[in-house]
């Protein structure tokens, strides 16, 4: 069981656009910045979105972060077949046991 | 360009000690940064298990702490996991990656290739 929930899977056209969500607290999304990382198959994550909304240098402005509240939200526009991935929301949690935490990932697929 | 790669048995029996070491090149742990280990169990999804900074201070997962420590040798540049009493829930890839901790939350921004590790007897 996941701190952070995000749907198991989304799927979109190519060249389509698909958001996908990810939903807290107030001690962890709610207070902090969201990070979100794409997991392509059989590779490590790779960070894709940090502070809610920048992009590392690298990453296409295709992919965009935002965040209201306690839930945060990945956007990808003009879809590939190269953007099927598991993707992770991440941030901080400021409870008493303060740590990492990471939504359950959310499965792309691009018809 | 950071590089971290982790290394250990890739098979460790029930009850046994899980251990493990990174070693970052490109970067001196030194100079900043969190440093940490991550997992992913077949088919499931990310698991923060700790970090640690230079000096030595540390973050645990608060389910793992019992059994988690990390250490530090900045004079290897190298980091370490040790899991203690590791049962089958343990088996995952085994993710060492490098952290940006501040007040405002907490940011992976490298990562290893990640390594299986196998608890069976």
């Amino acid at each position: 069981q996941s701190v952070l929930t995000q749907p198991p899977s989304v799927s979109a056209a190519p060249g389509q656009k698909v958001t996908i969500s990810c939903s807290g607290s107030s001690s962890n999304i709610g207070n902090n910045y969201v990070s979100w990382y794409q997991q392509l198959p059989g590779t490590a994550p790779k960070l894709l979105i940090y502070d809610n909304n920048k992009r590392p240098s690298g990453i296409p402005d295709r992919f965009s972060g935002s965040k209201s509240g306690t839930s945060a939200t990945l956007g990808i526009t003009g879809l590939q077949t190269g953007d099927e991935a598991d993707y992770y929301c991440g941030t901080w949690d400021s409870s008493l046991s303060a740590g990492g935490v990471f939504g359950g990932g959310t499965k792309l697929t691009v018809l | 360009q950071v590089q971290l790669q982790e290394s250990g048995p890739g098979l460790v029996k029930p009850s046994e000690t899980l251990s493990l070491t990174c070693t970052v090149s490109g970067y001196s742990i030194s100079s900043g940064y969190y440093w940490g280990w991550i997992r992913q169990p077949p088919g499931k999804g990310l698991e923060w298990i700790g970090s640690i900074y230079h000096s030595g201070s540390t973050y645990y997962n608060p389910s793992l702490k019992s059994r988690v420590t990390i250490s530090v040798d900045t004079s290897k540049n190298q980091f370490s996991l040790k899991l203690s009493s590791v049962t089958a829930a343990d088996t995952a890839v085994y993710y060492c990656a490098r952290l940006l901790i501040t007040i405002f939350g907490v940011v992976i921004d490298y990562w290893g290739q990640g390594t299986l590790v196998t608890v069976s007897s």
